[in-house]
């Protein structure tokens, strides 16, 4: 398996424009994470799903945030509008059940301007 | 839920055992022991867990003590490609990874 792909690996974009991260989990692995990683904060969980399903969103920061995952193997984060604190990187991560190891992704680095 | 503690930095000379201590005194009885690495400009990897006993696999080992209040994760011959950020975690459900600030391990020649 190629592991967990996150697309794209750089994004830059002005205040104010939608931005749409995409990550593919590993085949098979029922649960599916999004993190932030910010110098300030370090690695913070934002959402994670089981069957596609969301199960936590506590940690989104705000209404301009949304995650979608319309089927196994594909899964979205969509900030709109988006604005220069959400610099980051966005990693991705899957685990084979609840509890189990998460594989992450390569990342993708967000820059706002 | 306190997070654990980790020393900021540590160095290690190539080829040397790198040991990497953590403090988890709060730590429950269902709660499992996880570190995981970031090398730079990569995704965290993972790297061994365990809940009570001592643990080793082809990457690393890691050390529980008996009262399971803290432990050490051990490279046994450290490499170059071995610097990076480690973490350790405690977690019960494991989904919940809260990562910390880690310690920044460096290798040197």
């Amino acid at each position: 398996d190629a592991g967990v792909i996150q697309s794209p690996r750089h994004e830059v974009t002005e205040m104010g424009q939608e931005v749409t991260l995409r990550c593919k989990p590993i085949s098979g692995h029922d649960y599916l994470f999004w993190y932030r990683q910010t110098m300030m904060r370090g690695l913070e969980l934002l959402i994670y799903f089981n069957n596609n399903v969301p199960i936590d969103d506590s940690g989104m920061p705000e209404d301009r945030f949304s995650a979608k995952m319309p089927n196994a193997s594909f899964s979205t984060l969509k900030i709109q509008p988006s604005e220069p604190r959400d610099s980051a990187v966005y990693f991705c991560a899957s685990s084979l059940e609840r509890g189990d190891i998460q594989y992450f992704g390569a990342g993708t680095r967000l820059s706002v301007l | 839920d306190a997070k654990t503690t980790q020393p900021p930095s540590m160095d290690c000379a190539e080829g040397r055992a790198a040991n990497l201590p953590c403090n988890h005194s709060t730590i429950s009885g269902n709660e499992y022991v996880y570190w995981y690495r970031q090398i730079h400009s990569q995704g965290p990897q993972y790297i061994i867990h365990g809940l009570k006993n001592n643990e080793t696999n082809e990457m690393a080992s890691l050390i529980i003590t008996e009262d399971r209040k803290s432990s050490t994760l051990i490279l046994p011959h450290a490499t170059l490609r071995d610097t990076a950020v480690y973490y350790c975690i405690k977690t019960n459900s494991g989904y919940a990874l809260n990562f910390g600030k880690g310690t920044s391990l460096l290798v040197t020649p």
